[in-house]
């Protein structure tokens, strides 16, 4: 079984301020992972895979297999980043395009 | 390129009913997956469709069902709509490449049900 953990549903910070998302995973194969975000009143967006280890808008993410982890974090939070953050998860090549995605953060950028 | 489209928006219809939602995916994308949101329960997949045929299925009961046609459009059909149904139901298109999976979503669809 796969499941994806996000700990906080709520996270509030500072403009200009380090962030850290928090994302947990359980899944027995290799997994794909991903964060996906949501501004208000728009479609899920695709922010960054941990595939192709980009930087979006910022944000970075990288796995940690030991600690099944995948945490976003950005070192200096801006106003347009408040949004529901969701960590998700496929699994490689056996579950098709299937992702399990966690309860999400609501992120919060005060001026 | 245009994004994954779905239709209709926004729909209200009574317990009892049957509503059916259409999404059409990106260009040249084969796969095409559906997922139910709502408040007290997130997002929750429901099935996906590769080539007409359906490859993986999620958690929900037989009154959801869905299909796919030939040039990758899928509808998803609802019957005897329940209150707990109402959600936004969302779209799903990917395509596999070097690097993985690359998943995109539709707006959605809005269904209140009353």
């Amino acid at each position: 079984a796969q499941r994806v953990t996000q700990p906080e549903k709520l996270l509030s910070v500072f403009k200009g301020a380090p962030v850290e998302l928090k994302c947990n995973y359980s899944y027995s194969g290799s997994p794909e992972l991903f964060w996906y975000v949501q501004y208000s009143r728009q479609r899920l967006q695709l922010l960054l895979r941990h595939i192709s280890r980009e930087s979006i808008k910022g944000f970075t993410a990288d796995l940690n297999k030991g600690e099944t982890s995948f945490h976003l974090k950005k070192p200096f939070a801006q106003e347009e980043d408040s949004a529901m953050y969701y960590c998700a998860l496929s699994g490689r090549g056996t579950s098709g395009s299937r992702l399990t995605f966690g309860e999400g953060t609501q992120l919060t950028v005060n001026p | 390129k245009a994004g994954v489209t779905q239709t209709p928006r926004y729909l209200i219809k009574t317990r009892g009913q049957q509503v059916t939602l259409s999404c059409s995916p990106i260009s040249g994308h084969r796969s095409v997956s559906w997922y139910q949101q709502t408040p007290g329960q997130g997002l929750q997949f429901l099935f996906e469709y590769f080539s007409e045929t359906q490859r993986n299925k999620g958690n929900f009961p037989g009154r959801f069902s869905g299909r796919q046609f030939s040039n990758s459009r899928s509808e998803m059909n609802v019957s005897t709509l329940e209150l707990g149904d109402s959600a936004l139901y969302l779209c799903a298109s990917s395509s596999v490449g070097p690097s993985g999976n690359t998943i995109y979503f539709g707006e959605g669809s809005w269904l209140t049900v009353v």
